[in-house]
């Protein structure tokens, strides 16, 4: 158990749809890096958000976004869903606030999202 | 444009066998390297990471991994696998500002 919580573990919903999934960082940390995990594209990088700011971003479709409360807790909102866009969703945090030489980042166990 | 490319997709052996899972990168400034481990059914898992200093690294459960910069390369060993070692393995390199997968390499180490 990483400690990085998930929620929910399965979504089943329909295109064109919006969607929210949950993740709560460890204890302590204050960084969350969302990842889509998927057959065709991998494991990619999503966006990162530190301490409530965005501070990174990878490859988000302007579709999906995020955002991290003032507990730390952060949701990924996916909007006009596509059958593509049925995948592995994980959640990461991390006490650090970059890609430095102090990150090194704990994993959720993903949201498992099937768009019909 | 920045990538990660891991070789061997699916990688079948015997237990005893030794391991080596390929590893390459393609960007020109600093990087730290990484690897992870996926346990069926579980999360992503760090085996061991380089961010500088002596290029062979040494992480959980045996594995180790060895900087090359002249290829960019950041190869994955173990000497003798064991049944528990079925897993997917990925490779990831973080820049300043993102961190890069490999599409992951399958491993099944057979009884």
């Amino acid at each position: 158990d990483s400690g990085v919580t998930q929620t929910p573990k399965h979504l089943i919903t329909a295109t064109g749809q919006r969607v929210t999934l949950r993740c709560s960082p460890r204890s302590g940390d204050l960084s969350v890096y969302w990842y889509q995990q998927s057959l065709d594209q991998g494991l990619q990088f999503l966006i990162q958000y530190y301490n409530g700011e965005e501070r990174a971003k990878g490859n988000i479709l302007e579709r999906f976004s995020a955002q991290q409360f003032p507990d730390l807790h952060s949701e990924l909102n996916l909007s006009s869903l596509e059958l593509g866009d049925s995948a592995l969703y994980f959640c990461a945090s991390s006490v650090s606030s970059g890609f430095g030489a102090d990150y090194e980042q704990y994993f959720g166990p993903g949201t498992r999202l099937t768009v019909t | 444009a920045q990538s990660v490319s891991q070789h061997n997709h699916h990688v079948i052996l015997s237990e005893a066998a030794s391991l080596e899972l390929g590893c390459n990168y393609s960007y020109g400034g600093t990087v730290n390297l990484f690897w992870y481990v996926q346990y069926p059914g579980q999360h992503l898992q760090l085996l061991l990471k380089y961010f500088s200093g002596d290029p062979l690294v040494k992480g959980i459960k045996g594995f180790e991994a060895e900087f090359i910069k002249s290829k960019f390369s950041f190869n994955l060993r173990k000497p003798s696998v064991q049944w528990s070692d079925t897993a997917e393995y990925f490779c990831a390199v973080t820049t300043d500002d993102k961190i890069i997968f490999g599409k992951g390499t399958r491993l099944h180490i057979l009884p």
